[in-house]
């Protein structure tokens, strides 16, 4: 498997213009999850994704950002519009489905990070 | 509001030193925590995962130990090499799927 794929690698833009950053979740995962780094705030969770639906968006900044997970294979990045503050190194990564046993969710969870796409507001 | 803090937060050391790593965590109710590798410029490699009900697990030369009563993990590099030389995060996941990172260590093994 590749792993979990993120395009494009480097984005640089003006102030103002719409981004969009993609990601391929790796074969079989059913969660999905957007982070955001910086050198102030380290590593902080957007948004993820349980089969293609959003759980949880409350880490998403404001109303600038957007994310969609149309399939299962592709979601979605979006800032509009964006702003200097927005530059940051974003991650995407995925992790497989856990067990459910009784009612107890099975702990095990790890995450697979793709590479990250660096984004330059200027 | 669950906190992660790593420190140091960077830490030099000359090659073959062995070295420790510490993470702590202000809320013990955790289902599991991990140890994420950082290079410059690339993502994340987890390199160990310990559930709650463990007190530690080994990979090669690293090993990593939970005390969740406590909110402390640490993170043992054995004959520690240039090449272990990246950015250590630790994550804690609690009651959801969301990860909490911590800032990380930056370590640079000098030969």
């Amino acid at each position: 498997d590749a792993g979990v794929i993120q395009s494009p690698r480097h984005e640089v833009t003006e102030m103002g213009q719409e981004v969009t950053l993609r990601c391929k979740p790796i074969s079989g995962h059913d969660y999905l999850f957007w982070y955001r780094q910086t050198m102030m705030r380290g590593l902080e969770l957007l948004i993820y994704f349980n089969n293609n639906v959003p759980i949880d968006d409350s880490g998403m900044p404001e109303d600038r950002f957007s994310a969609k997970m149309p399939n299962a294979s592709f979601s979605t990045l979006k800032i509009q519009p964006s702003e200097p503050r927005d530059s940051a190194v974003y991650f995407c990564a995925s992790s497989p489905p856990h067990g459910r046993r009784a009612t107890k969710i099975s702990s095990y969870n790890e995450q697979f990070f793709g590479p990250g796409t660096r984004l330059t507001v200027l | 509001k669950q906190e992660v803090t790593q420190i140091p937060a960077a830490l030099s050391v000359p090659e073959g030193e062995n070295l420790v790593l510490n993470c702590s965590f202000t809320d013990s109710a955790i289902y599991n925590l991990q140890w994420f590798r950082q290079d410059p410029g690339k993502g994340l490699t987890s390199l160990l995962l310990i559930q709650s009900s463990q007190r530690e697990q080994t990979s090669g030369r690293l090993n990593a130990s939970l005390d969740k009563s406590s909110g402390r993990s640490t993170l043992y590099i054995a004959a520690s090499q240039p090449g272990d030389s990246a950015t250590y995060l630790c994550a804690v996941q609690g009651g959801s799927e969301k990860l909490v990172f911590g800032k990380g260590t930056k370590l640079t093994v000098n030969p």
